[in-house]
């Protein structure tokens, strides 16, 4: 049971508009940066968007996000075969002095 | 350029320790701002972030394994070791090492380089 919720899977055609949410508390989302992640089969996660989305060197800019109160968002747009991965939201917990991680949303490029 | 490279044993035994070596270039652990943390992945299963050193030697764990992890420099400016005392097959993961900076009146901040990760299996 992760201390973030997120959706497990998330799905769209090329060229769609894909969200995912991540839900949290006031010790983590409600007063830290939320961060977001990629991974690919068998490889390391990659930091997708930073402290107030933003994107390191090289990510395209359909990735973007946003966050209310506890609950943040990552949105795609533009889908593309190459976005299908894990994604995982992230954040520094207050309560707990620690991170926490949501437990991954699965992206399927239908 | 920052890389980070994890090591260890790829089986241990049910209640033996795990211990893990991170070895990093591109920064140093004796300048300010700098932080290595740990994160395993279970097969199939989520990132968990287990523990985080800074160069300042601030600790931080995962509560729910506190008693069983302990991170710490290495004998060398580019290093960190990780110790999970009393494994159990659940332990079974992908352990990753990843850099995470953090700065005077900032809370810590994202992990933006990760090693490849090193698989550990616990099984007798």
């Amino acid at each position: 049971q992760s201390v973030l919720t997120q959706p497990p899977s998330a799905s769209g055609t090329p060229g769609q508009r894909v969200t995912i949410s991540c839900s949290g508390s006031n010790s983590n989302l409600g007063n830290n940066f939320v961060y977001w992640y990629q991974q690919f089969p068998g490889t390391a996660p990659k930091l997708l968007l930073s402290t107030n989305n933003q994107r390191p060197s090289g990510v395209p800019d359909r990735f973007s996000g946003s966050k209310s109160a506890t609950s943040a968002f990552l949105a795609i747009s533009g889908l593309r075969s190459e976005d299908e991965a894990d994604y995982y939201c992230a954040s520094w917990d207050d309560s707990l002095s620690g991170w926490v991680f949501g437990g991954g949303t699965k992206l399927t490029v239908l | 350029q920052i890389t980070l490279n994890e090591s260890g044993p790829p089986v241990v035994k049910p209640t033996e320790t795990l211990t893990l070596t991170c070895s990093f270039s591109g920064f140093s652990l004796t300048t300010g701002g700098m932080g290595v943390a740990w994160i395993r992945q279970p097969p199939g299963k989520a990132l968990e972030w287990l523990a985080l050193i800074y160069w300042n030697d601030e600790k931080y764990y995962n509560s729910f394994l506190k008693n069983r992890l302990r991170v710490t420099k290495g004998t060398s400016d580019n290093q960190v070791v990780l110790t999970v005392t009393n494994v159990d097959p659940l332990d079974t993961a992908t352990y990753f090492c990843a850099h995470s900076p953090k700065y005077p009146s900032s809370p810590p901040l994202e992990f933006d380089f990760w090693g490849q990760g090193t698989l550990v299996a616990v099984s007798s």
